[in-house]
């Protein structure tokens, strides 16, 4: 299984700023996923980082308020940017498995951001 | 766009009693995955069906893939309170590529 850890775990934001989360996984990985998941609500696919090319944004979702890098293939960072209380929500990465468990995705703790 | 919708939302379960929850797809699903995220932690895989009428158990929980490729459902036997959390089922749509979660199953457990 993959492990994955995520900095920070949670952290209170005032409105206008941004914040930039860091995800970091055990093996190299091609693929890294970022999803929103609002509270009390379900997963949202925000993007998909590739190493070597830029991120691919779901419908809704924007570079310019959600810039992720992807220096190497253990490493990737979201950042939210502007932030307003709509954007309270825990930021979740995610990879896929290794070999035969493809396809299976492990997450990370999470990222719970509170804006006010 | 494909949707994946999950009922019921809520599930309170007297503990030691069983319970379903069920998944479906507006389209035909390449596979089905299951996910249990508890109170305050992150969602961990808990399988993968991809075959038409497939079912697998792991100890108290079965699951199932419709026949049809666009349904499944989750059955916990004897409910403990560990079972507490939420349930998400999570399809892939024939010939494409994107993961989409259900909004999930809510349990909770009566002693």
């Amino acid at each position: 299984s993959a492990v994955i850890s995520q900095k920070p775990s949670r952290d209170i934001c005032q409105r206008g700023t941004s914040l930039t989360i860091q995800c970091q996984v055990d093996s190299q990985v091609t693929m890294m996923f970022w999803y929103r998941q609002q509270p009390g609500q379900s997963l949202t696919l925000i993007a998909t980082a590739n190493q070597g090319s830029e991120a691919t944004y779901e419908s809704g979702f924007v570079i310019d308020k959600f810039p992720i890098s992807r220096p190497n293939l253990t490493f990737s960072t979201l950042t939210v940017s502007n932030m307003s209380p709509e954007d309270s929500s825990i930021y979740l990465c995610s990879v896929e498995g290794p070999g035969g468990r493809r396809g299976e995705l492990f997450f990370g703790e999470g990222s719970r951001l509170t804006v006010l | 766009g494909q949707q994946v919708m999950q009922i019921p939302q809520y599930q309170h379960v007297q503990e030691g009693e069983d319970f379903t929850t069920y998944c479906n797809s507006s389209t035909t699903l390449s596979n089905i995955q299951w996910y249990k995220q508890r109170p305050g932690g992150h969602p961990v895989f808990l399988i993968q069906l991809v075959k038409s009428g497939e079912v697998k158990k792991q100890k108290r929980l079965t699951f199932q893939f419709g026949e049809a490729k666009k349904n499944s459902s989750l059955h916990i036997t004897a409910t403990q309170t560990t079972d507490v959390g939420t349930y998400f089922c999570a399809g892939t749509p024939t010939g494409g590529y994107k993961l989409s979660f259900g909004a999930g199953t809510t349990v909770t457990v009566r002693a």
